[in-house]
């Protein structure tokens, strides 16, 4: 099985702008679509990225997802932060037989 | 709109069993995999179990297989996990999460979650 490594936390000024990254340890970050879940305390994860780099309906466009092959990697971008930001983040991606979470990346926007 | 409901969480002694279900409504439910994922108290995300549109692929994390069955009704548009010698550790909130287009694969949409307590 893969790993999808996260930064523990990361902390930004409102209206700034915020990339949380996604390492997958083998195989390539490209084989399968990564997702981002955003989570705050006391509620259930919500999607704010899904096959890379897809919105669903309802997510601002401040969010934004990408992958790098060299460096295999994803990584969630969020501009114009908002106070609201503040969440726990996790990656998500899968191979032939497993789904794996990134441990998760608590955002704080100060 | 996807709606995912579960129910059935509750306190059990360790070595017993427990049945969630998740009821879903607003996509063809038999048309797509489904997933159960689990939080544990102060801690991260871990996916429990995936299966197929048809129950033809099933899939299940280390941590739970040989005791946990997961399972669907796609007549009654339903999800089951069946959870038997439940332990300590696997106290936590179970989410229903899909569609899947996959088997494993992403997703979009989450229940709010049922809370498992594993508790003497």
């Amino acid at each position: 099985n893969f790993m999808l490594t996260q930064p523990h936390s990361v902390s930004e000024s409102p209206g700034k702008t915020v990339t949380i990254s996604c390492t997958r340890s083998s195989g390539s970050i490209a084989s399968n679509y990564v997702q981002w879940y955003q989570q705050r305390p006391g509620s259930a994860p919500t999607t704010v990225i899904y096959e890379d780099n897809q919105r669903p309906s309802g997510v601002p466009d401040r969010f934004s997802g990408s992958i790098d092959s060299s460096s295999n990697s994803a990584s969630l971008t969020i501009s114009g932060l908002k106070t609201e930001d503040e969440a726990d983040y996790y990656c998500q991606s899968y191979d032939s037989s497993n789904v794996v979470f990134g441990g998760g990346t608590k955002l704080t926007v100060l | 709109e996807v709606q995912l409901v579960e129910s059935g969480g509750g306190l059990v002694k360790p070595g017993g069993s427990l049945r969630l279900s998740c009821a879903a409504s607003g996509f063809t439910f038999s048309s797509y995999s489904m997933n159960w994922v689990r939080q544990a108290p102060g801690k991260g995300l871990e996916w429990v179990s995936s299966i197929s549109s048809s129950s033809s692929y099933i899939y299940y994390a280390d941590s739970v297989k040989g005791r946990f069955t997961i399972s669907r009704d796609n007549a009654k548009n339903s999800l089951y996990l069946q959870m038997n010698s439940l332990r300590a550790e696997d106290t936590a909130v179970y989410y229903c999460a899909g569609p899947t287009v996959v088997t494993p694969g992403g997703w979009i949409d989450w229940g709010q979650g049922t809370l498992v307590t594993v508790s003497s």
